[in-house]
């Protein structure tokens, strides 16, 4: 059993260039999102979904997109990175009615120079 | 908007000792979960307990437990016999509810760093 699966683990762009942070879930959970972790800042929520095919935004969604085609994959696009984007990204998910159970994936260190 | 404040940046604690974390939190909502999670220096985040709001008995996990006073919006969390491997960031977070929309999710405290001395 898998869990929550980011990639890449980490990973360095120059500013202007586009990427995408995958996130892979195999527990079949409705529910996933995505945050950053910034120093002094606490975890901040970017976008969520609650199902496939749905998405909305959350604390700090500028500068991101997101799409949700399957249950499992919930990717988060850089269309173009800015320094002020460097940090580590954590996707998470968990079931729609047990939200207080959630799961991380290992984060992902984003360097934008 | 709900928040959580963690007023503590930095804690030590000596091994073995007892060490308290402090967490408070504003809402407006009756129904909602308070956490707390550990963040080791591998930044895997580690649930380390968790409170229901309509629960009055407070949690406990081990050597872990919290002290909710809801009506005080506060919800501190007690290490005891503090051991190496509980140096880390701990964040404490707040979510609405299960149910739909934008309630359950996170909204996280800045982290206090804990340091344990042998």
């Amino acid at each position: 059993n898998a869990g929550v699966t980011q990639t890449p683990k980490f990973q360095v762009l120059k500013t202007g260039q586009s990427m995408t942070l995958q996130c892979a879930q195999d527990m079949n959970h409705e529910y996933m999102s995505w945050y950053r972790q910034d120093p002094g800042m606490g975890l901040r929520l970017i976008h969520y979904s609650v199902g496939a095919g749905i998405t909305d935004q959350g604390e700090v969604p500028n500068g991101y997109n997101v799409s949700r085609s399957t249950t499992e994959d919930f990717p988060l696009r850089l269309l173009s990175a800015a320094p002020s984007q460097t940090s580590v990204y954590f996707c998470a998910s968990s079931y729609l009615g047990q939200r207080e159970k959630l799961f991380f994936g290992s984060g992902t260190q984003l360097s934008v120079l | 908007a709900q928040t959580v404040t963690q007023s503590q940046p930095e804690m030590s604690v000596q091994e073995a000792e007892t060490v308290t974390l402090s967490c408070t939190y504003d809402t407006s909502e009756s129904d909602y979960y308070l956490f707390w999670y550990k963040q080791p220096p591998s930044r895997q985040m580690i649930l380390v307990i968790r409170q229901e709001a309509y629960k009055q008995q407070n949690a406990t996990e081990n050597r872990f437990s919290v002290n909710f006073q809801k009506a005080a919006k506060s919800f501190s969390l007690k290490i005891s016999d503090s051991q190496l491997g509980d140096a880390a960031m701990y964040f404490c977070a707040y979510s609405r509810s299960n149910y739909g929309g934008s309630q359950g999710n996170l909204i996280f405290g800045k982290g206090t760093k804990l340091s344990v001395k042998p």
